[in-house]
């Protein structure tokens, strides 16, 4: 399995109501990263959460940590239609030489009007 | 502020040609990577350079892909020859110089789609 995969894989919901996706991860973490990508666009950062920190939060959108567990979710809260897009999270392990930032696959959210 | 700048946006090319793909990263960025993206295997890093100088090319798939990085603020990543496999979409992204990288979002370009026939 991959570093950093998403629950679910698709969530429709409709405008209004909150959105809650989840991340779990297999190695220990520096941080771990949330990012939206809109069809046809590059993904954008969205929050980063460190090893330290068990939630965040910023605008609309909280992000929690559980190391112990080894996973993360993102809340969007009060979602709107601008919202459908594809969220990622992306994990940053800590291996050496080989540390990089790994990406989900991500998950695709609706939002009905 | 402009964002980062990849080019072309689309490139539709046949088998066994030469296909290299631009990326101008923000001003001032130190790091720079190339992913690529496609349906089965998700978003994978490439490769990154830091103060343009390659520091883990171990995602470079075989020896047909290569990236330069001839200075701050422009990239390549070129692949010769193309093989229908290459398709998917390519994504270049910059973040600022931290403790590590890991500390900095990464600012990503709208990628070029690449399809080899």
């Amino acid at each position: 399995s991959q570093q950093g995969e998403e629950d679910p894989q698709a969530l429709s919901i409709q405008e209004g109501e909150n959105a809650t996706m989840n991340c779990s991860y297999k190695t220990s973490i520096n941080n771990l990263q949330w990012y939206r990508q809109n069809s046809g666009r590059g993904l954008v950062h969205l929050i980063l959460i460190r090893s330290n920190e068990r939630e965040k939060h910023s605008g609309r959108l909280r992000v929690t940590l559980d190391t112990s567990k080894k996973s993360s979710s993102l809340l969007i809260t009060a979602s709107r239609a601008a919202d459908t897009a594809s969220y990622f999270c992306a994990s940053y392990s800590l291996s050496g030489a080989n540390s990089k930032l790994t990406f989900g696959k991500g998950i695709t959210l609706s939002v009905r009007p | 502020d402009a964002g980062v700048i990849q080019s072309p946006r689309h490139e539709v090319t046949e088998m066994g040609q030469e296909v290299t793909l631009r990326c101008k990263p923000i001003s001032g960025h130190d790091y720079l990577f190339w992913y690529r993206q496609t349906m089965m295997r998700g978003l994978e890093l490439l490769i990154y350079f830091n103060n343009n100088v390659p520091i883990d090319d171990s995602g470079m798939p075989e020896d047909r892909f290569s990236a330069k990085m001839p200075n701050a603020s422009f990239s390549t990543l070129k692949i010769q020859p193309s093989e229908p496999r290459d398709s998917a979409v390519y994504f270049c992204a910059s973040s600022l110089r931290g403790a590590t990288y890991s500390n900095q979002p990464q600012h990503f370009g709208d990628g070029t789609r690449l399809s080899i026939l």
